[in-house]
C-alpha cells in the first residue's frame, strides 16, 4: 500500500523559513517523480514544485521560485520542501504526491493527508 | 500562462449523470486529468489521461477530451459522489483548474 507522511508544518512568521519533508513506503521511490502541492484554507488546488526520479528535474511555480527549494533523497525515501522568505500567501496545507512516471510530466496517482502551514505575525 | 476553466457548481439528481468541464485553449493536444476532493480529505486521482481510470475507481467515472473541452462524466450519480472536482494539464509547468462543487439532489 503506497503511503505519503508529510512533516515540518506549523505556524512561522512571516519571513522566517521551514522545511516539510515527505516518508515514503510502499513503492520503490527512486522509480517516480514526486510532487508538492499546496491548499490555501478554503482554495483549490495550486502546483508548488516537482522532482525527477534522479533530481534532475526541477520545476517550480512562479510564486516560489526562488524561495522554495524541492529535493529528494532516495536512500531514505524522503521528499523534502526547504520553504525560505515565507508570506501570508504561502499560507496552506502542503501535500506531498507521488508522480505516475520518472519523469514529472506524469499524474499524480497518490497522495499525502498534509502538512499544515500557517505564516503569520 | 496556460489557464484552465471549470464550473464553480454542478448539480446533478441522485441517479442521473453529472458531467463537469474543464475549459482551455486546444485542450485536446494535452492529457487532462481529474481529481476528486472529499471535504477534509487528500484528492483522489479518478482518470488521467483523458479518459483512464485507476483501479479502484468505479466504471461510472469516465473522460473525455476534444477541442477546447475536457470533461469528466459520472454516470448514476451516488450521494457519495458529492465532492470538489479538479482538473489539471500540463503546459510548461503544472495547472489545476479552480475546481467545481458538485451536490446530488
Amino acid at each position: 500500500e503506497v503511503q505519503l507522511v508529510e512533516s515540518g508544518g506549523g505556524w512561522v512568521q512571516p519571513g522566517r523559513s521551514l522545511r516539510l519533508s515527505c516518508v515514503a513506503s510502499g513503492f520503490t521511490f527512486d522509480d517516480y517523480a514526486m510532487h508538492w502541492v499546496r491548499q490555501a484554507p478554503g482554495k483549490g488546488l495550486e502546483w508548488v514544485s516537482s522532482v525527477s526520479w534522479n533530481s534532475v528535474g526541477l520545476d517550480y511555480a512562479d510564486s516560489v521560485k526562488g524561495r522554495f527549494t524541492i529535493s529528494r533523497d532516495n536512500a531514505k525515501n524522503s521528499l523534502y520542501l526547504q520553504m525560505n522568505s515565507l508570506g501570508p500567501d504561502d499560507t496552506a496545507l502542503y501535500y506531498c504526491a507521488k508522480g505516475g512516471g520518472s519523469g514529472t510530466k506524469y499524474h499524480f496517482d497518490y497522495w499525502g493527508q498534509g502538512t499544515l502551514v500557517t505564516v503569520s505575525s | 500562462s496556460y489557464e484552465v476553466t471549470q464550473p464553480l457548481s454542478v448539480s446533478v439528481a441522485l441517479g442521473q449523470t453529472a458531467r463537469i468541464t474543464c475549459g482551455g485553449n486546444n485542450i485536446t493536444i494535452k492529457n487532462a486529468h481529474w481529481y476528486q476532493q472529499k471535504p477534509g480529505q487528500a484528492p483522489v486521482l479518478v482518470i488521467y489521461r483523458d479518459s483512464n481510470r485507476p483501479s479502484g475507481i468505479p466504471e461510472r467515472f469516465s473522460g473525455s477530451n476534444s477541442g477546447n473541452t475536457a470533461t469528466l462524466t459520472i454516470s448514476r450519480a451516488q450521494a457519495g459522489d458529492e465532492a470538489d472536482y479538479y482538473c489539471q494539464v500540463r503546459d510548461s509547468f503544472w495547472v489545476f483548474g479552480g475546481g467545481t462543487k458538485l451536490t446530488v439532489l
